[in-house]
């Protein structure tokens, strides 16, 4: 069965650098999603990508975020200037087109700013 | 504004005995809604979903949820519990015109042997 994929597994960056998570999501996939989960806590809808834009986004998501599609597989999170409240795990998901079409989602990259 | 509500932390049941996990949602519209299950360093998988049509709704390992629109809840459901259906449990909504959906803070199931 297709999976999401996500890499890193594990990211350790420094206060105040810039981190990349990538994913790669299910091949006939058109719908995105980036969600945030804090130590095994509630799980917060970040950003969703359709059609090469966003298409929702959270009051999460602000400024120091942002993602990408660069090319036809990988879909990307951006976070800059990383703060110690960022550590967390990161979720990316993609789904088919209809409401009704479930959200397949990936491991996860757990982030940890020292 | 669609929002999701589990309003227990924490579901210990013994294994062989039914359980229950509780899910109350808020959403303009027809919801549609979704069990998904988290293990240790996993992502969420997708249990079930209630889109329309019978309110009984089947999913993957023996789960069920029953859909009670007067008292807008679904609730998980399953006959007899297995030590292996420890996990983290969430609910979540997507109201109509929407793609992103809202997560409930989970409930942590423990069945115990």
């Amino acid at each position: 069965e297709p999976e999401v994929t996500q890499t890193p597994s594990h990211q350790v960056t420094q206060m105040g650098q810039e981190v990349i998570l990538r994913c790669v999501p299910i091949s006939n996939h058109l719908y995105f999603y980036w969600y945030r989960q804090i130590l095994g806590q509630k799980v917060e809808f970040l950003v969703s990508f359709y059609n090469n834009e966003i298409s929702e986004k959270s009051e999460i998501f602000d400024d120091q975020f942002s993602v990408e599609r660069p090319d036809g597989s990988n879909f990307t999170l951006k976070i800059r200037s990383t703060k110690l409240e960022d550590s967390a795990m990161y979720f990316c998901a993609s789904k088919l087109p209809g409401a009704n079409q479930p959200q397949h989602f990936g491991d996860g990259t757990r982030l940890s700013i020292l | 504004a669609q929002s999701v509500a589990q309003p227990e932390d924490q579901v210990n049941v013994a294994e062989g005995n039914p359980l229950t996990v509780k899910c109350t949602y808020s959403v303009s519209g027809n919801p549609y809604l979704f069990w998904y299950v988290q293990y240790p360093n996993r992502g969420l998988q997708f249990l079930l979903k209630y889109i329309t049509g019978d309110n009984l709704v089947k999913g993957s390992y023996g789960f069920e949820a029953e859909f009670n629109k007067s008292q807008t809840s679904f609730h998980l459901k399953k006959p007899s519990a297995l030590v292996s259906d420890s996990a983290l449990y969430f609910c979540a909504v997507r109201a109509p015109g929407f793609n992103d959906m809202r997560f409930g803070a989970g409930t942590r199931l423990t069945v115990k042997p």
